[in-house]
């Protein structure tokens, strides 16, 4: 298994353009989540979907981010307009079944966000 | 304001001995908690968990210990190796699938 695979693995822009950042969580898994890393903040979950629909988007900071899933192996988030104040390191993560809650999340690599 | 805390960012043990890495958490009704690991360039990857009905973990040179009236858990690494070095997230939960992450803690084990 591949794994939670992200892109890309760095992103460098300029304040004010567009940003998206994509994920292929693992197959058969069903439910998947967002997370931004800072050093302030640590690991904060942004946005979860299950079965493609978004449950909890309360962690998304402002409307400039939103997040969609459109089938079972794609999800985006997108940041737009960028600003320097959300360079950070992007993670998205799956699990099988989010009712079994002892379910380990599997992370990807993440995306390293630089907006200058 | 954090729920969970990690208050020592970094942490560096000579190779053999025992790593203690801490977290405090301010939620009483969390029930769950897990300790992930991350790599540089990497996502961070589970390494154990404890539930709040128990105060001890083990599996391997890794033991979690939850002391509730504290709020208060560790992570122990014995004997610690080089390979270890990381940086370790605790996290915590209360019912659901929604994890509240820490900061993080570096550990450099020195060879």
């Amino acid at each position: 298994d591949a794994g939670v695979i992200q892109s890309p693995r760095h992103e460098v822009t300029e304040m004010g353009q567009e940003v998206t950042l994509r994920c292929k969580p693992i197959s058969g898994h069903n439910s998947l989540f967002w997370y931004r890393q800072t050093m302030m903040r640590g690991l904060e979950l942004l946005i979860y979907f299950n079965n493609n629909v978004p449950i909890d988007d309360s962690g998304m900071p402002e409307d400039r981010f939103s997040a969609k899933m459109p089938n079972a192996s794609f999800s985006t988030l997108k940041i737009q307009p960028s600003e320097p104040r959300d360079s950070a390191v992007y993670f998205c993560a799956s699990i099988p079944e989010i009712e079994e809650r002892y379910n380990e999340q599997f992370f990807g690599p993440g995306t390293r966000l630089t907006v200058l | 304001d954090q729920q969970v805390k990690q208050n020592s960012p970094s942490l560096s043990v000579q190779e053999g001995r025992i790593s203690i890495l801490n977290c405090d958490y301010t939620n009483s009704m969390f029930d769950y908690f897990l300790w992930y690991k991350k790599y540089p360039a990497e996502g961070p990857t589970f390494l154990i968990s404890i539930s709040s009905i128990k105060d001890k973990n083990e599996d391997g040179r890794f033991t979690v210990f939850l002391n509730k009236s504290a709020k208060h858990l560790s992570l122990h690494i014995v004997p610690s190796q080089p390979g270890d070095s990381a940086v370790y997230f605790c996290a915590a939960s209360s019912g659901t699938y929604k994890y509240i992450f820490g900061t993080g803690t570096r550990l450099k084990v020195l060879a």
